[in-house]
């Protein structure tokens, strides 16, 4: 089954900076790439997402760009803010087949130090 | 006009005992998930559910089943609990599934804690 790898666990980052996270998936047939955002104590929701024909996708300071030949998607986030603080998940389409839904990544827990 | 609601949202229960957690939701979506999150926030999922298959993570012990009593519904059954069993349980919806899925909408989180 589809494996995804995340990195790194726990980022840090002045309020105002940027902040990258990355991360690479195990199965080319994957086509499908979200992220979630999981606030202290809530369910996570779905910020940004990415599927296979598109290299990169913005919404306002949030981006993601997709490197299908490499396997691996990235979340940018510009200009943090103190409410950007949470858990971030990437995630990856499973081919059916097998245990159907998302297979997601074990999460990075963003810090933005005021 | 909660779209994925869940109860009970927290349960403490002793070890053994059967429990069972209930997942509703009103988008119309045609798949349901349930996850198991752990205390290092791993998302996993445990089945997907739709009105024609189940499909099952194999490494779901035996002891969880999901009943569907209709689309709208996917509650989770837990028998003989165990003390590894304690985590968040998060039901979701989507749209779509499969190769192309659409947006997981999550419920609230069910925290069962075993004793």
């Amino acid at each position: 089954g589809e494996n995804v790898e995340q990195h790194p666990s726990t980022l840090s980052v002045q309020e105002g900076d940027s902040a990258v996270i990355k991360c690479t998936y195990s199965d080319s047939a994957s086509n499908y790439f979200p992220w979630y955002k999981q606030e202290l104590g809530k369910r996570p929701q779905l910020i940004i997402d990415i599927r296979s024909n598109v290299g990169e996708k913005k919404d306002q300071r949030i981006a993601v760009t997709l490197n299908k030949t490499a396997k691996h998607f990235s979340l940018h986030i510009t200009e943090t803010q103190p409410e950007d603080s949470a858990v971030y998940f990437c995630a990856a389409s499973t081919p059916a087949g097998g245990a159907d839904g998302l297979t997601f990544g074990k999460g990075t827990h963003l810090i933005i130090q005021p | 006009d909660t779209a994925v609601s869940q109860t009970p949202k927290y349960l403490v229960t002793q070890m053994g005992n059967d429990k069972s957690i209930k997942c509703e939701q009103n988008l119309g979506h045609d798949t349901m998930y349930w996850y198991k999150q752990d205390s290092k926030k791993f998302l996993k999922i445990m089945f997907s559910y739709n009105n024609k298959e189940l499909i099952i993570n194999e490494t779901v012990p035996n002891r969880f089943s999901p009943k569907s009593p209709d689309k709208a519904h996917l509650n989770l059954h837990i028998n003989s609990l165990e003390l590894g069993d304690s985590a968040v349980y998060f039901c979701a919806s989507s749209l779509l599934a499969g190769p192309t899925p659409g947006e997981l909408f999550f419920g609230e989180g069910s925290r069962l804690t075993v004793l």
